[in-house]
């Protein structure tokens, strides 16, 4: 079975400054799909950003950027230029891109993200 | 759009009750999930359906059934609540041929006293 690890319980960062969050992953499979979610305190999970296994690239949206390492099975996130607005809780999830496990998102127990002004 | 609804927002039960967790989209997606989230863990997958009238069991199924007679909704039943089943619950879908983005609801936090 598939297993998500988020070593960070909580993480805080300066307004305009950057900051990485840690996951690692467990699995045998070797195409598979990775996300970062945000939960906000409106309770609503957003995605932030995934990654395809066969992609080497890492993939960005705006201020957001992974660190895709798949030989160490590790997907950090980098948000740069932290805004207020990037408090949350943030979830690393697992989804296998074979046809029936592909359903089941596997997440970690999350990072409570503080930014401070 | 309305994109992933779900009602109620908050319910609190009495144990031994029972209840459905309503959830609908309005994207025309084939795939829709139930998950649960209790305080310190992730999302855990109790149901999901692949299309209507197919359905199957996540990580936590015990206690809950579903059925899928629509395209649009899944609804959720609690059978007869137990104080282990309070919880915060999301309801997401997603297209069968979109690789990765799933849609989450708002979710509903329900209390079994």
């Amino acid at each position: 079975a598939q297993t998500v690890t988020q070593s960070q319980p909580e993480m805080s960062v300066q307004e305009a400054e950057t900051v990485t969050l840690s996951c690692t992953y467990d699995t045998s499979e070797s195409d598979y799909y990775l996300f970062w979610y945000k939960q906000p305190p409106s309770r609503q999970m957003i995605l932030v950003i995934r990654q395809e296994a066969y992609k080497q690239q890492n993939a960005t949206e705006n201020r957001f950027s992974v660190n895709f390492q798949k030989a160490a099975k590790s997907f950090s996130l980098k948000i740069s230029d932290s805004q207020l607005g990037d408090a949350a809780m943030y979830f690393c999830a697992y989804r296998s891109a074979f046809q029936g496990g592909s359903e089941k998102l596997v997440f970690g127990k999350g990072t409570k993200l503080t930014v401070n002004p | 759009n309305a994109g992933v609804t779900q009602t109620p927002k908050f319910q609190v039960l009495k144990t031994g009750q029972s209840m459905t967790l309503q959830c609908a989209q309005d994207m025309n997606h084939e795939y829709m999930s139930w998950y649960r989230q209790d305080p310190g863990m992730g999302l855990r997958l109790i149901h999901y359906s692949v299309g209507a009238g197919i359905t199957d069991q996540g990580e936590v199924p015990n206690g809950y059934n579903v059925s899928r007679s629509t395209t649009e909704d899944f609804p959720l039943r609690l059978l007869s609540a137990a104080p282990s089943q309070t919880s915060v619950y999301f309801c997401a879908s997603r297209r069968a041929t979109t690789s990765y983005e799933q849609y989450f609801g708002p979710g509903t936090r329900l209390t079994v006293t």
